[in-house]
Order: C-alpha cells, then sequence, then structure tokens
C-alpha cells in the first residue's frame, strides 16, 4: 500500500532538548510539507519542498529545520530554540505538476501525525 | 500574505439537517481544495476545484467555486453521524506562491 509513514505517533520531550520527527513516503510525490496543528489554529506550514536536495520555510519556521537527503524523507527537528512545540505534526506530500506557467499542487496526502509533549 | 478564512467555526446539527461551511480568500485563487479531518485522526482530501464557478457533487456533498475564484462553500445534504469531523478549506495561489494555505475548520458534530 502506497501512503505516508509518520513515527512516533507520541514523543514527549524534555524541555532544551532536540527531537527528530521521521516522515517517509513511496508515493513516488515530489513534494512533502510539515505543518503544525494546535487546536483552532487549523494547519499551519513550518517547512515544504518541492525537490530533493531543497526547501523553503513557511510561515512558522522559527525553531525548526528539516532536510531532504532523500525524494522518500523529510525528517523535521523540533530544536530547544521553538519556545511552544507541544502540538500536533502533519507530514504531506503532493504531486506538483508544471503547466500554464504555474506550478500546481494536486491533493495533499497526510500522514497519521505525531503528537508532541514537552514535559 | 494571503489569508483564507473559513466560517462558521462550528457547526452542530440534527441528524438530517443540511449543513454549509464557507471559504473566502484575500487573494483571487488558482484552485481551492477541501479536506475532512475525524476526531483524532488526519486531513484526508476530498476535492479539487479549478475553474470560475465550478460545481462538483460527492453523493450528499456539494461543492462550489466562486466566479471570482475567490470564496468557495461546501454543502452536505442530510447530515448524517458519519459526518462528524472538521472540514477545511485550502486556497492554491499561482505563480511563485504555490503552496496551500489553509483555512482554520469547520467543526461539524450531528446529534443522532
Amino acid at each position: 500500500d502506497g501512503g505516508i509513514t509518520q513515527s512516533p505517533k507520541y514523543l514527549f520531550r524534555k524541555e532544551g532538548q532536540n527531537v527528530t520527527l521521521s516522515c517517509e513516503q513511496n508515493l513516488n510525490h515530489d513534494a512533502m510539507y510539515w505543518y503544525r496543528q494546535d487546536p483552532g489554529q487549523g494547519l499551519r506550514l513550518i517547512y515544504y519542498s518541492q525537490i530533493v536536495n531543497d526547501f523553503q520555510k513557511g510561515d512558522i519556521a522559527e525553531g525548526y529545520s528539516v532536510s531532504r537527503e532523500k525524494k522518500e524523507s523529510f525528517p523535521l527537528t523540533v530544536t530547544s530554540a521553538q519556545k511552544n512545540p507541544t502540538a500536533f505534526y502533519l507530514c504531506a506530500s503532493s504531486i506538483s505538476v508544471r503547466g500554464w506557467g504555474q506550478l500546481w499542487d494536486y491533493g495533499y496526502t497526510f500522514g497519521s501525525g505525531t503528537r508532541l509533549t514537552v514535559v | 500574505g494571503q489569508q483564507v478564512m473559513q466560517i462558521p467555526q462550528y457547526q452542530h446539527v440534527q441528524e438530517g439537517e443540511d449543513f454549509t461551511t464557507y471559504c473566502n480568500s484575500s487573494t483571487t485563487l488558482s484552485n481551492i481544495q477541501w479536506y475532512k479531518q475525524r476526531p483524532g485522526g488526519h486531513p484526508v482530501f476530498l476535492i479539487q476545484l479549478v475553474k470560475s464557478g465550478e460545481v462538483k457533487k460527492q453523493k450528499r456533498l456539494t461543492f462550489q467555486f466562486g466566479e471570482a475564484k475567490k470564496n468557495s462553500s461546501l454543502h452536505i445534504t442530510a447530515t448524517q453521524t458519519t459526518d462528524v469531523g472538521t472540514y477545511f478549506c485550502a486556497g492554491l495561489s499561482g505563480g511563485s506562491n504555490y503552496k496551500l494555505t489553509f483555512g482554520k475548520g469547520t467543526l461539524l458534530t450531528v446529534n443522532p
């Protein structure tokens, strides 16, 4: 079955620690994304990557870092600089197609998420 | 930057009643997508609208994209308990800003 796998499902972090959230997809999608979801806030974009070895900051990138060394993998590191890291983190991927002078994203496929709690 | 506003934030209905959620963008959109997130789950893609004035149906769900491509709606006819969840719209602007911007969602609860 093709899809996106996020691990772990639950993660507890002590203050001052860095933690890395895993995201792996076997859909052969070029684009991958990390979102943060807080109650009543919807989904906010942290980082995104359209191709391997390239990624861009989203709306709330401070305190986070990513890498995209392989097409299938897009891990997110929550650093100690992130002041309020407790949240539900969602990874997504999509096909990006260039046409009519624009880059079109088709529907995102989301992973099942990681709930991070700072203790 | 681009903003996508969604109303209402919450909606509680009796089973069998209709439900509508509305989405408005501050900028003209290339396309708009709709997602459903069940409680405790992750967002699942429902549909994408691209053309001005486009209307698409999926069984009891009707999706519309405004003529100016700045607003959209999702209408559910005769809700069922399986419709419970949060419905998100997400807009895509063309050009260099091609990442989706999500609305805050509408949480639908259905009383059986």
